[in-house]
């Protein structure tokens, strides 16, 4: 499966700034997904990275909050803009290789907005 | 719209014991994936079940898959105490996880 490297692996921001996490995966993988994981509650999917095209955003998610990128098929960034306490959570990203069916989770960040 | 509801939420076990987490989804999915989360971690792959009737096992887990009750179970047998974690199902449309099964085995 692969490998990935999520950095920061937690910040503590102050409110109205923005926060820009990375995740670098040692592989070519397909497809890239971005998650946020309240305090004590499951994960809930925020977009999908598409390689060379804008983010697919699931319901409840918009691109002026969460602006993501992906220039190649190893590396994404996740900007959590303008953020207030409520974006305190810790964030995920993961990856799916092409013709694989096992997802591979980074680390996680943990924000925390004061 | 997919939804995935496990239970039960939370479970409390002795060591030693067997107990099945139960993992239902409203649409039609064909394939089903179990994740464990330790306290402050990321998220551990466990297993990803393929098809209908589909059964894998790893130690004392065994997880199952019926499309048709639209129905996957994680079995636990005599449990013991390395197994405390969260337990997330996830289907595969749009990827949505289940609440999570926070397990607490006893000695």
């Amino acid at each position: 499966s692969a490998v990935i490297s999520q950095k920061p692996s937690r910040d503590i921001c102050q409110r109205g700034t923005s926060l820009t996490i990375q995740c670098q995966v040692d592989s070519q993988v397909t497809m890239m997904f971005w998650y946020r994981q309240q305090p004590g509650q499951s994960l809930t999917l925020i977009a999908t990275a598409n390689q060379g095209s804008e983010a697919t955003y699931e319901s409840g998610f918009v691109i002026d909050k969460f602006p993501i990128s992906r220039p190649n098929l190893t590396f994404s960034t996740l900007t959590v803009s303008n953020m207030s306490p409520e974006d305190s959570s810790i964030y995920l990203c993961s990856v799916v290789r092409e013709g694989g069916y096992g997802y591979t989770f980074g680390s996680g960040t943990r924000l925390t907005v004061v | 719209e997919l939804k995935v509801e496990q239970n039960p939420l939370f479970l409390s076990m002795q060591e030693g014991k067997n107990y099945t987490i139960y993992c239902n989804y409203s649409t039609t999915s064909d394939r089903l994936y179990w994740y464990r989360q330790d306290p402050g971690k990321s998220l551990e792959s466990l297993f990803v079940l393929l098809s209908n009737g589909a059964v894998k096992q790893e130690g004392r887990l065994m997880a199952s898959l019926d499309t048709k009750a639209r129905l996957s179970t994680l079995h636990i047998t005599a449990a013991v105490h390395d197994l405390s974690a969260t337990y997330f199902c996830k289907g595969a449309q749009k990827l949505v996880f289940g609440q999570g099964t926070r397990l607490t085995i006893n000695p």
